[in-house]
């Protein structure tokens, strides 16, 4: 059973198109998580839900909205896309956002790579 | 500003040695410091968690120590395997819980 699972996993497109990724999680997790990992393989955080409400909002462009139709599913929509959103994108999951225990890692999906052309 | 530094370089060792690698980190005060292991294609596992106030934790064969004054975490893999070459990142979390995680380290063990 795959905890977190995302798809696409490949996904090629070409500048100013819309495209999105979803992602579900069997965890019973109430936060999700959207992380960009560049080519110099630094992950970082855009967006975090907790039980559908936006909790994270990092600096990213308003071109990325995510949406939570439940806490169970974040997907992540693009418009316009550009060159640099070229990137693997993974969603995660931890127990609470409150406090990270040793029951609360985050459980991460096998990522989405985008290439924008 | 805050930084998480990771060797880039890939850390070459014998299969049976001890790995050793580094999380340096500079203007973050964290709660607790992460470990977790990436293989090419998949997403970062957990690994192991150190509170500020542990000095060292242990798993297995894993072994992470946290230092708040040298602001230092340091993993330890023992009689490491060639199955244990991965890509190794930290993560700090700090008082907002926002987890951030450094560069990685590419550990490379040969038989």
């Amino acid at each position: 059973d795959t905890a977190v699972s995302q798809t696409p996993k490949y996904l090629v497109t070409q500048m100013g198109n819309d495209k999105s990724i979803k992602c579900e999680q069997n965890l019973g997790h109430d936060t999700m998580y959207w992380y960009k990992q560049d080519s110099k393989k630094f992950l970082k955080i855009m967006f975090s839900y907790n039980n559908k409400e936006l909790i994270i909002n990092e600096t990213v462009p308003n071109r990325f909205s995510p949406k939570s139709p439940d806490k169970a599913h974040l997907n992540l929509h693009i418009n316009s896309l550009e060159l640099g959103d070229s990137a693997v994108y993974f969603c995660a999951s931890s127990q609470s956002l409150q406090g990270f225990t040793d029951n609360s890692p985050l459980h991460f999906g096998n990522g989405t790579r985008l290439t924008v052309t | 500003s805050q930084k998480i530094e990771q060797n880039s370089e890939a850390l070459n060792i014998q299969e049976g040695k001890t790995a050793t690698l580094t999380c340096n980190y500079t203007n973050y005060s964290p709660a607790y410091l992460q470990w977790y292991r990436q293989d090419p294609g998949r997403g970062p596992v957990f690994l192991l968690l150190i509170r500020e106030n542990e000095k060292e934790k242990r798993k297995e064969r894993l072994k992470v120590t946290f230092d708040t004054t040298l602001k230092q975490s340091l993993f330890h893999i023992t009689a490491s395997q060639p199955a244990d070459s991965a890509t190794y990142l930290c993560a700090l979390v700090n008082a907002g819980n926002m987890l951030t995680f450094g560069g990685g380290t590419r550990l490379m063990v040969k038989p």
